[in-house]
């Protein structure tokens, strides 16, 4: 089965700090997807990406940024933390159906 | 946009009973859908995907079926055991080349007693 690694698995940050989300795939897939969970919306999409230097906005892209440095890689940044970002995070790639890691839980205090 | 609903937050059951779950979506284009279970602290897995209208799809003992005239696309299990217990999303994706573009709905926790 397909490999998603997520980094940290828990992060608390502070009010307006920077946190950067890591994620890490050896599955050679093109497509990778970062999503938010809360409960009462499910998995909301933030940003995905086609490949190494892309990224696209998803469905709530305000507040994140993301970046493709190479095929493996795709991180999930967020400058300026605030505390509705309090979240799980996960990762996702693309073959013949999509894999999740086991996701970030961020807690913005 | 599209949209996914699931009308039930939790669903408690007693070992044995039949499960259904309620899936109805709304978009205006040709869609896959796909129920995901994700287990307690454990990734999101792939349970169940469709994109034939009227033709059931099966998985792990659970089955759906994508009925577009009603936009819905129900799961269902014929005698609930005591692993089913997780939390289940129905989604869908738009056309048939980038399958990753997901939308959730909300989520139906189901939680099987003995």
């Amino acid at each position: 089965e397909a490999a998603v690694t997520q980094s940290p698995r828990n992060k608390v940050a502070v009010t307006g700090g920077k946190v950067t989300l890591s994620c890490n795939q050896t599955n050679n897939h093109n497509n990778m997807y970062w999503y938010r969970q809360d409960t009462g919306h499910g998995l909301r999409l933030i940003h995905y990406s086609y490949g190494a230097g892309s990224t696209e906005k998803g469905d709530i892209p305000d507040g994140y940024k993301a970046s493709r440095p190479s095929q493996e890689n795709f991180s999930l940044i967020l400058e300026l933390a605030t505390p509705s970002q309090t979240s799980v995070y996960f990762c996702a790639s693309e073959g013949t159906e999509v894999f999740f890691g086991k996701g970030t839980r961020l807690t913005v205090v | 946009g599209d949209s996914v609903t699931q009308t039930e937050g939790l669903v408690t059951l007693t070992e044995g009973l039949p499960v259904m779950l309620n899936c109805t979506y709304q978009t205006a284009y040709s869609t896959f859908l796909f129920w995901y279970v994700q287990h307690l602290n454990e990734a999101p897995k792939l349970l169940l995907k469709s994109s034939t209208d009227n033709k059931r799809t099966e998985h792990q003992g659970f089955h759906a079926t994508l009925h577009k005239s009603s936009s819905s696309f129900h799961l269902q299990k014929s005698s609930a055991q005591l692993s089913d217990s997780a939390l289940y999303y129905c989604a869908l994706s738009e056309g048939t080349q980038v399958v990753g573009q997901l939308t959730f709905g909300s989520g139906t926790r189901l939680q099987v007693y003995a």
